[in-house]
């Protein structure tokens, strides 16, 4: 069965960079576009970032002004999400997710099919 | 960007009850939209693709419509484990913005 496990989170303080991963199974990686969501406490969804099947496309919205990179490994069946220069507002839980397209480069028309169970980060001095 | 709006932000019912959430897009989105629902210290689940399309292994309670700008979530009878957060999200144009959530309580 399709799994996905984060890992990274933590306590970080303002200003400093921490990089997640997400171990994907149960499924051929390199079929799929996947994503990184995050939630802050208390808050809803946020689509953090988007990354091609190949690594040959990635998204991210304007509101993460260029300080996230996402990557993929798909040797490894790995997914990376690469965070600098967090603030207090980056505060959240950090969910990787797979979307339904195989093979697609643009993170429009698809869907979150599959969730990791998500990682927190914190981000206070 | 499309803005997604959520009605209603929370709402109680009783086990047997019928409900539906409604989700408004600022724009035009045709039938790219998505609903998930989440519990508590759980990630989302996918209940419905592109308006309509019930997901595997999602009970056949749920159900979706709508096209263009307004779209709903419909639960025929309510189970004690329907009761959780819901979110509509548009996967039109970037970027792939989520409703900000109905919570389902019990009454």
């Amino acid at each position: 069965q399709v799994q996905l496990v984060e890992s990274g989170g933590g306590v970080v303080q303002p200003g400093k960079s921490l990089r997640l991963s997400c171990v994907a199974s149960g499924f051929t990686f390199s079929d799929y576009a996947m994503h990184w969501v995050r939630q802050a406490p208390g808050k809803g969804l946020e689509w953090v970032a988007f990354l091609s099947y190949d690594g040959s496309a990635e998204y991210y919205p304007h509101s993460m002004n260029g300080r996230f990179t996402i990557s993929r490994d798909n040797s490894k069946n790995t997914l990376h999400l690469q965070m600098n220069g967090l603030r207090p507002e980056d505060t959240a839980i950090y969910y990787c997710a797979r979307d339904v397209l195989q093979y697609t480069d643009g993170p429009t028309a698809g869907c979150f099919e599959y969730w990791g169970q998500g990682t927190l980060v914190t981000v206070s001095s | 960007d499309i803005a997604m709006t959520q009605s209603p932000s929370s709402l109680s019912a009783s086990v047997g009850d019928r409900v539906t959430i409604t989700c408004r897009a600022s724009q035009n989105i045709n039938n790219h939209l998505n609903w998930y629902q989440q519990k508590p210290g759980k990630a989302p689940k996918l209940l419905i693709r592109v308006a309509t399309n019930l997901q595997s292994g999602v009970p056949s309670r749920f159900s979706g419509s709508g096209f263009g700008t307004t779209f709903t979530l419909t639960i025929s009878t309510l189970q004690p484990e329907d009761f959780a957060y819901y979110y509509c999200q548009q996967t039109y144009g970037k970027p792939l913005n989520f409703g900000g959530g109905t919570n389902l309580e019990i009454k």
